[in-house]
């Protein structure tokens, strides 16, 4: 099975702009997370979409939203771009709510690295 | 929220050691993985390991929960095994991984 696929792996925009990252999750799993990381922060939580609902939001802006399509697809955005936006967005899949699924474990992707300036 | 301790923060070894990984967590949990961060940044799943003890090779992981830490056994390391290990947990079936600062480990020929 192809793993969790996101796009574009780098990205540079300036302050003020808007940027949409898209996470493609590993076949039949509907359950998908992000997460950013930043040098200070580490690794925060932003949301998790199963079946194209959003389940569970981490405590971040509202500039920060996402969406999950039908096809278990999943894009976040991240509106009025700030430097402090910087950082490595990574997206998981996990095969949880499925019949039969034995674990919660999540799968991440390669990430994407935003750069804003 | 809960709290994700990780220790230690930094190790140094030579290739063929063998090194131990602590994950501490305040409250019980759901799921537990551990996570070695590449150098390109992704996260590579290591062990779902809420409770119990599992081998992958030359790494094992254990995980009492009544005492709320689990352990990230790594034997005769080799330079391949730098990088940066995480412990994530997710307490409450929120679907979100509350994650530790992360163990950097560092493996000299």
């Amino acid at each position: 099975k192809a793993g969790v696929t996101q796009t574009p792996r780098y990205l540079i925009k300036t302050r003020g702009q808007q940027v949409t990252l898209s996470c493609s999750p590993i076949s039949g799993h509907r359950s998908v997370s992000w997460y950013q990381q930043t040098p200070g922060q580490g690794l925060q939580f932003l949301f998790e979409y199963f079946s194209e609902t959003q389940r569970n939001k981490g405590n971040f802006p509202g500039r920060f939203s996402g969406r999950q399509f039908s096809n278990s697809r999943s894009e976040m955005n991240v509106s009025t771009l700030e430097l402090g936006d910087s950082a490595l967005y990574l997206c998981a899949s996990s095969p949880r709510g499925l019949a039969g699924a034995a674990t919660d474990t999540q799968y991440f992707g390669p990430g994407t690295r935003l750069t804003v300036l | 929220g809960i709290q994700v301790e990780q220790s230690p923060p930094d190790l140094i070894l030579q290739e063929g050691a063998n090194s131990t990984l602590r994950c501490n967590f305040s409250d019980s949990v759901n799921n537990l993985q551990w996570f070695h961060q590449n150098p390109w940044g992704q996260l590579i799943n290591l062990f779902y390991i809420p409770s119990g003890t599992k081998q992958n090779g030359r790494l094992s992981a254990t995980t009492v929960a009544t005492e709320r830490y689990s352990l990230l056994y790594i034997s005769s390391s080799q330079t391949t095994d730098s990088g940066v290990y995480f412990c994530a947990v997710d307490s409450d079936s929120g679907y979100a991984l509350n994650f530790g600062k992360g163990t950097s480990l560092l493996v000299t020929p």
